[in-house]
C-alpha cells in the first residue's frame, strides 16, 4: 500500500468556524509533512514531523495548529482563518530519518475559507 | 539547498521522448537532483532521482552532466497522461529535516 489518504476533499468554512484536516497512510514511514499550495504556484512546505516530533515550523501562523497523534495520522486543525488562505493542502509522507527519502503526497484538501 | 531553473513550458507530441532541461549551476558535491511531476488536481509524485550517474526507472532517465550543473529528464515515449508540471529539485544528502523546495517548474503539455 504506497497511498496518503486525506479527508475531506474539499472544505468551505467561515472565518470563525474551527476545521480539521486528517491525513493517513499506512507505509510504516516515520515523517509527515503538511503543504501548502495557492493556485498557479508550487507546494510551500508548512511543517514537518519526525518521529511524531514536530520537526520544522515554517513560520506558520498560529490558526494552523498540526498534530501528529501517532505514526500512521496527521492533522491539521484550523481555527480563524482569512480567506487568503484558501488553498489546496497536501500531506506527505516518507521513511524519515536523516537520509534522503522520495515523499508519497496525497491527493490534497481543497479548502475555501468565505 | 541549491535553486534551480527550468523552462516555464514544453509541448511534446504524444508517443516521442519528452525532454526536460534543468539547470542547477550552484550545486554542491554533497546534493542530489531530484524530480516530481503534478498532473492537475493531484498531490506531487516522485519520478526519479540521482546524485551524479545517469539513472533510469520504469518512469523516466536522468541524464546528469559531468559538471553537475544541468541534468535532463527524458519521458521516453510521452502520452497525454503525462501531462503534468514537472519539478526538479536539489536536496543536501543528509537533509534532516526532509524539506522538498520547489521551484517553478516546467508545465509539459503532450499533445496527439
Amino acid at each position: 500500500d504506497t497511498e496518503v489518504t486525506q479527508t475531506p476533499k474539499h472544505l468551505v468554512m467561515g472565518m470563525t468556524n474551527k476545521k480539521s484536516l486528517k491525513c493517513e497512510q499506512h507505509m510504516g514511514h516515520r515523517a509527515m509533512y503538511w503543504y501548502k499550495q495557492k493556485a498557479k504556484k508550487p507546494p510551500e512546505l508548512m511543517f514537518v514531523y519526525s518521529y511524531e516530533k514536530l520537526s520544522i515550523n515554517e513560520s506558520v501562523p498560529s490558526r494552523f495548529s498540526p498534530e501528529c497523534p501517532n505514526s500512521s495520522l496527521l492533522n491539521l486543525h484550523l481555527h480563524a482563518l482569512q480567506p487568503e488562505d484558501s488553498a489546496l493542502y497536501l500531506c506527505a509522507s516518507s521513511r524519515g530519518g536523516p537520509m534522503l527519502h522520495e515523499q508519497y503526497f496525497g491527493p490534497g484538501t481543497r479548502l475555501t475559507v468565505t | 539547498d541549491a535553486k534551480t531553473t527550468q523552462p516555464t513550458s514544453m509541448d511534446c507530441a504524444e508517443g516521442r521522448a519528452a525532454n526536460l532541461p534543468c539547470n542547477h549551476s550552484t550545486i554542491s558535491g554533497n546534493e542530489y537532483v531530484y524530480w516530481y511531476r503534478q498532473i492537475h488536481s493531484q498531490g506531487p509524485q516522485y519520478i526519479i532521482h540521482g546524485l551524479k550517474n545517469n539513472e533510469t526507472n520504469e518512469m523516466a532517465s536522468l541524464i546528469i552532466t559531468e559538471d553537475r550543473k544541468s541534468s535532463t529528464l527524458i519521458l521516453p515515449h510521452a502520452t497525454l497522461r503525462d501531462t503534468a508540471v514537472y519539478y526538479c529539485i536539489v536536496r543536501l544528502i543528509y537533509n534532516q529535516g526532509g524539506k522538498l523546495i520547489f521551484g517553478q517548474g516546467t508545465e509539459l503539455s503532450v499533445k496527439p
